[in-house]
């Protein structure tokens, strides 16, 4: 069984501060990763994910995430905040791909931004 | 491109009630997803169809809900009789053929249950 934990439910930043987001995974396979994003009454939107390959992944909006297997850790970055970055941040990980394949979630992360 | 349509977005019903909510997927995608997001958590799978079979409905409390895809395209999810810890959206999902690199899963917007 795979499952994902995400520490801190809130993180509050400066605009213009570093965003980190911390994800740590368990799975018995070599895992697939993801990062979503949820904004006020919408939808999930996929940032990154990791398959395979290279390690540091580059996502939309500046974001990226690195995948380090001897931390089982996945924690997503930007440089720089933005005020429309405001949101919950979702890490998942998926035991295989295809057509039986399935996410499960963490419990999200609510990133604040100040000014 | 349009995206994955989902309706009622907002629905209040009373404990004992029914309900069911509507899922239109993208056009093309074979598989489709039912997550169930309570409050302050993550969203849980509740049934995974491929075209119209069940590939996964492990998490899905079928004393009490049910899912349908029959023709391979649109979906329903029913829950009767609702209890008042079934308050959450409900998030569809699809994708081409499961994810694959190169694959990605889309989410609607999600339809919020309320039950009183």
């Amino acid at each position: 069984a795979q499952s994902v934990t995400q520490l801190g439910s809130h993180v509050s930043v400066s605009e213009g501060a570093l965003v980190l987001l911390r994800c740590n995974y368990s799975s018995s396979v070599p895992p697939y990763l993801f990062w979503y994003v949820q904004y006020p009454n919408q939808g999930l939107q996929l940032l990154l994910k990791y398959t395979t390959g290279a390690t540091l992944v580059k996502g939309i909006n500046g974001f990226e995430a690195e995948f380090k297997k001897s931390e089982t850790s996945f924690h997503l970055t930007k440089p720089s905040a933005h005020m429309s970055d405001a949101a919950e941040y979702f890490c998942a990980v998926s035991d295989r791909a295809g057509t039986a394949s399935k996410l499960t979630f963490g419990t999200g992360t609510r990133l604040q931004v100040t000014l | 491109e349009a995206g994955v349509a989902q309706s009622p977005r907002y629905k209040i019903i009373e404990k004992r009630q029914s309900v069911a909510f509507w899922c239109n997927p993208i056009s093309g995608h074979a598989t489709l997803y039912w997550y169930q997001q309570i409050l302050g958590q993550g969203p849980k799978l509740l049934i995974q169809f491929q075209n119209n079979g069940v590939v996964d409905d492990s998490q899905l409390p079928k004393d009490r809900f049910s899912a349908e895809r029959l023709k391979g395209v649109d979906s329903t999810l029913k829950i009767q009789p609702a209890k008042l810890e079934d308050s959450a959206v409900y998030l569809c999902a699809s994708s081409l053929m499961g994810w694959m690199s190169g694959n990605t899963i889309y989410f609607g917007e999600g339809s919020w249950l309320t039950v009183v």
